[in-house]
């Protein structure tokens, strides 16, 4: 299995624009994470998916952030417009059994300058 | 509500020596325990878990955990370093509810 795949690895953009972050999850895994890593806050949950569908957001900082999971095998993660201190390393994670595993992808860094 | 504390944001031993990083837990139910390691530029890979049963856990790459309720605690130990271990470690609880709470994070170095 090629494991969580996240995409852009790194991207930088200008604040104010859009950005979008990307994930295909391990086949047949039920759950979806978002987090975010920052050296101040460490890893922070922002939201968690299962079965595609979004269970706990508590997590999203604000209303620019929102995220969708389409399909069991695809989700995204939109910030709106963006801000520097949303740069941080965005990994997504996924799981499929009830002791909760989690398998990670390999993060994608934000930088808004 | 469940909190984790990692002793020590950086650790440093020599090669061969033995690797000990500190995990205190707080939950008010049986909790799910579990160490992931980071290394640079890449996602967080589980090392071992605690669910229920044997409270000795072992990894992979020769690392255990012992889970002793008594002291809420989760350490996790190797008896010879090698350089390879050198990364970042994250302890983390859970309910099983899939909220994780992971803690600071324990940089370890290890010196040749």
């Amino acid at each position: 299995d090629a494991g969580v795949i996240q995409s852009p690895r790194h991207e930088v953009t200008e604040m104010g624009q859009e950005v979008t972050l990307r994930c295909k999850p391990i086949s047949g895994h039920d759950y979806l994470f978002w987090y975010r890593q920052t050296m101040m806050r460490g890893l922070e949950l922002l939201i968690y998916f299962n079965n595609n569908v979004p269970i706990d957001d508590s997590g999203m900082p604000e209303d620019r952030f929102s995220a969708k999971m389409p399909n069991a095998s695809f989700s995204t993660l939109k910030i709106q417009p963006s801000e520097p201190r949303d740069s941080a390393v965005y990994f997504c994670a996924s799981s499929f059994d009830s002791t909760g595993e989690l398998f990670f992808g390999e993060g994608s860094r934000l930088t808004v300058l | 509500a469940q909190s984790v504390t990692q002793l020590g944001s950086h650790v440093s031993v020599s090669e061969g020596a033995l690797v000990l990083l500190r995990c205190n837990y707080s939950s008010s139910v049986p909790p799910y325990l579990f160490w992931y390691v980071q290394y640079p530029n890449q996602g967080l890979q589980l090392l071992l878990k605690y669910t229920t049963g044997a409270t000795l856990v072992k990894g992979i790459n020769g690392f255990e955990a012992e889970f002793k309720k008594s002291e809420t605690s989760f350490h996790l130990t190797k008896p010879s370093a090698h350089m390879s271990d050198a990364a970042e470690y994250f302890c983390a609880v859970s309910t099983g509810t899939y909220k994780y709470i992971f803690g600071t994070g324990t940089r370890l170095k290890v010196l040749a």
